[in-house]
């Protein structure tokens, strides 16, 4: 099992420019997230999608949007990148369950967001 | 509101015991969960508490859990080198599929 992947692992994009990134997990997992990661403030939640044809807003989700293509796929764009969106994103995934019982969160590699 | 907090550097000898520490908001999150990043990639479970214990250990990782005061800490024995890594605490909200991140706290083990 390959877990979870992302492509691309770095990106320089200009002002307005748009991109997707993509993400998939071959783990037959329900839930998949993407986060930003900046420096000092953690990891913050931007989309998360529960199940195959659903998603939702975390807690940053300007400037982005999101797809579940399908059970695999967790797809983030970013229509017209700003200096802000500069990040480290991860894309991650979990079984299901929304908390109840233990469940770990897989982490794919990150893809490196420079915006210029 | 939700917010899990954590100090941002730790810094100990190697050998020595290293103390992670973190404070969460929610007190009716069941799971509390350490991840360890390592330079350049993604997060990796090190080790997760039910909400009804105090007290877990794995090895030479130890989990504290006092709910009272919703704290939560990571204690490290013999710290190596390779333990270097930013550590993150985290919290799932019950009924939710949203995880909540702490800020995570850079450990360096010095040589």
């Amino acid at each position: 099992n390959a877990g979870v992947t992302q492509t691309p692992k770095f990106q320089v994009l200009k002002t307005g420019q748009s991109m997707t990134l993509q993400c998939a997990q071959d783990m037959n997992h329900n839930s998949m997230y993407w986060y930003r990661q900046d420096p000092g403030m953690g990891l913050r939640l931007i989309y998360y999608s529960a199940s195959e044809g659903t998603t939702d807003k975390g807690e940053v989700p300007n400037g982005y949007n999101v797809s579940r293509l399908n059970k695999r796929e967790f797809s983030l764009r970013l229509e017209s990148a700003a200096p802000s969106q500069t990040s480290v994103y991860f894309c991650a995934s979990t079984r299901s369950s929304g908390g109840l019982s233990q469940e770990t969160q897989y982490f794919g590699p990150g893809t490196r967001l420079l915006v210029l | 509101g939700e917010d899990v907090e954590q100090s941002l550097f730790l810094s100990v000898r190697e050998g020595d015991s290293s103390v992670i520490n973190c404070t969460y908001t929610d007190s009716s999150s069941t799971y509390l969960y350490w991840y360890k990043q390592e330079p350049g990639a993604g997060l990796q479970l090190l080790t997760y508490i039910f909400s009804n214990m105090d007290m877990k250990q794995d090895q030479r990782l130890t989990v504290l859990l006092n709910k009272k005061d919703k704290h939560l800490s990571l204690r490290i024995a013999d710290t190596q080198t390779g333990d270097s890594a930013i550590y993150f605490c985290a919290e799932v909200l019950p009924g939710t599929y949203k995880y909540i991140f702490g800020t995570g706290t850079r450990l360096k083990v010095l040589a």
